[in-house]
């Protein structure tokens, strides 16, 4: 069966600091990656999608970037944090070909500081 | 940009209530319709899926309702437990898989 894994679960960060969240995916192949947001008071983003290796679009301008290394590995990344990144951060993946139901990770909870 | 809203935003009900929860989006080439369920603090867990050639799906107590031409959705929950309390989020999807999510609805089911 398919698993997703995110960690941390939680990360307190100074302002100014890097970030490298990390998301992996077992038990398939090829698989849609994702990167969503949540913050306070506010619904779910879509921050950036990946639908092979290296392949990277963004929804929204920001201060974060994506990569994906490896076919099943997400991750989120910034040089220098702002107060506005705090959130919960959802990496979720669907199968790459005829797949529609997106499945999420436990999430990160980041507080920038 | 596709935008979705969630009505009511909070909802309080006593246990074995019949529940009936409102998504609705502005962009009608809709490629599906995705409830999610999520504990706090938690990830989301994937209720029901609705293709854009469907009316509707059931899961259990649960069904949910697309109406693209009027843009609406609706997620209808038989019989409420405790358990249910959570929060209740509908995603419009797009191509590529890219999900629009509402603000959710805050659901609370004592006993």
């Amino acid at each position: 069966s398919q698993t997703i894994h995110q960690w941390p679960a939680t990360l307190v960060q100074p302002v100014g600091s890097p970030l490298s969240l990390e998301c992996t995916v077992e038990g398939t192949s090829n698989p849609n990656l994702y990167w969503y947001r949540q913050a306070a008071g506010r619904g779910l983003q879509l921050l950036f999608y990946s639908v092979g290796i290296g392949q990277i679009s963004s929804e929204v301008p920001q201060n974060l970037s994506a990569s994906r290394p490896q076919d099943r590995q997400f991750i989120l990344s910034s040089k220098k944090l702002l107060l506005s990144d705090s959130g919960f951060y959802l990496c979720a993946w669907r199968l790459g070909q005829g797949g529609n139901i997106q499945y999420f990770g436990a999430g990160t909870r980041l507080s920038v500081l | 940009k596709q935008e979705v809203t969630q009505i009511p935003a909070a909802l309080s009900v006593p246990e074995g209530e019949n529940l009936v929860l409102n998504c609705s989006f502005t962009d009608s080439a809709i490629y599906n319709l995705q409830w999610f369920r999520q504990d706090p603090g938690k990830g989301l867990t994937s209720l029901l899926l609705i293709q854009s050639s469907q009316r509707e799906q059931t899961s259990g107590r649960l069904n949910a309702s697309l109406d693209k031409s009027s843009g609406r959705s609706t997620l209808y929950i038989a019989a409420s437990q405790p358990g249910d309390s959570a929060t209740y989020l509908c995603a419009g999807g797009s191509t590529l898989g890219r999900l629009y999510f509402g603000r959710g609805t805050q659901l609370t089911v004592w006993p």
